[in-house]
């Protein structure tokens, strides 16, 4: 019963692929985020969506495009992978676009080689 | 534009001793203020939360955290830590000119209890 859930754990792949990062929650709660944290543990947000929508893209290259089917999905889709997309990827959700608190999935670990 | 700094990137403190975990934050407007933990391998867990009211909040095992508007601190304490507290912690802003939701974290405390 975990709370938000992503897949893959890790992920290793060559330059130039293309990739997904699967992420649900079952908390029923209307927004998503897609966090990246770097080689130096620094979070940063890439993109949140409420009710399906995008809200905040921060500034990400192109090459990431987060999907949405429903509310308890948030995909993250990232074409001609580079070496400096290594890093750990986190989905988070709250109940709500104003809701503060947010609940973190476990994680994927993308290795770009 | 708000930021978080936290000033120690490694703190090492023997079992049963008290911890301090230090974080300034800067923003021109009223700001949330939250401290996340992450052990190995794990994603993030809310320890505790400033939204508004009483300046000193208590979080999930046994930590707390004081809010000081004057010097744009909310710094992490817990005066007894167990060998489980080993951890990477971060503190977070929210709120204010770029919008409630979005999240900004400082560069992580790495905290190790010694046995």
């Amino acid at each position: 019963d975990t709370a938000v859930s992503q897949t893959p754990k890790y992920l290793v792949t060559q330059m130039g692929n293309d990739k997904s990062i699967k992420c649900e929650q079952n908390l029923g709660h209307d927004t998503m985020y897609w966090y990246k944290q770097d080689s130096k543990k620094f979070l940063k947000i890439m993109f949140s969506y409420n009710n399906k929508e995008l809200i905040i893209n921060e500034t990400v290259p192109n090459r990431f495009s987060p999907k949405s089917p429903d509310k308890a999905h948030l995909n993250l889709h990232i074409n001609s992978l580079e070496l400096g997309d290594s890093a750990v990827y986190f989905c988070a959700s709250s109940l709500l676009l104003t809701a503060y608190e947010q609940y973190f999935g476990p994680g994927t670990r993308l290795t770009v080689t | 534009a708000q930021s978080v700094t936290q000033l120690d990137s490694q703190v090492p403190v023997f079992e049963e001793a008290p911890v301090e975990l230090r974080c300034n934050y800067s923003s021109s407007v009223s700001v949330y203020l939250f401290w996340y933990v992450q052990y190995p391998n794990q994603g993030l867990q809310l320890l505790l939360k400033y939204l508004s009211g009483s300046t000193l909040v208590k979080g999930i095992n046994g930590f707390e955290a004081e809010f000081n508007k004057s010097q744009t601190s909310f710094h992490l304490r817990k005066p007894s830590v167990h060998i489980s507290d080993t951890a990477e912690y971060f503190c977070a802003v929210s709120g204010g000119q770029t919008g409630a939701n979005n999240l900004f974290f400082g560069t992580g405390t790495r905290l190790t209890v010694i046995p």
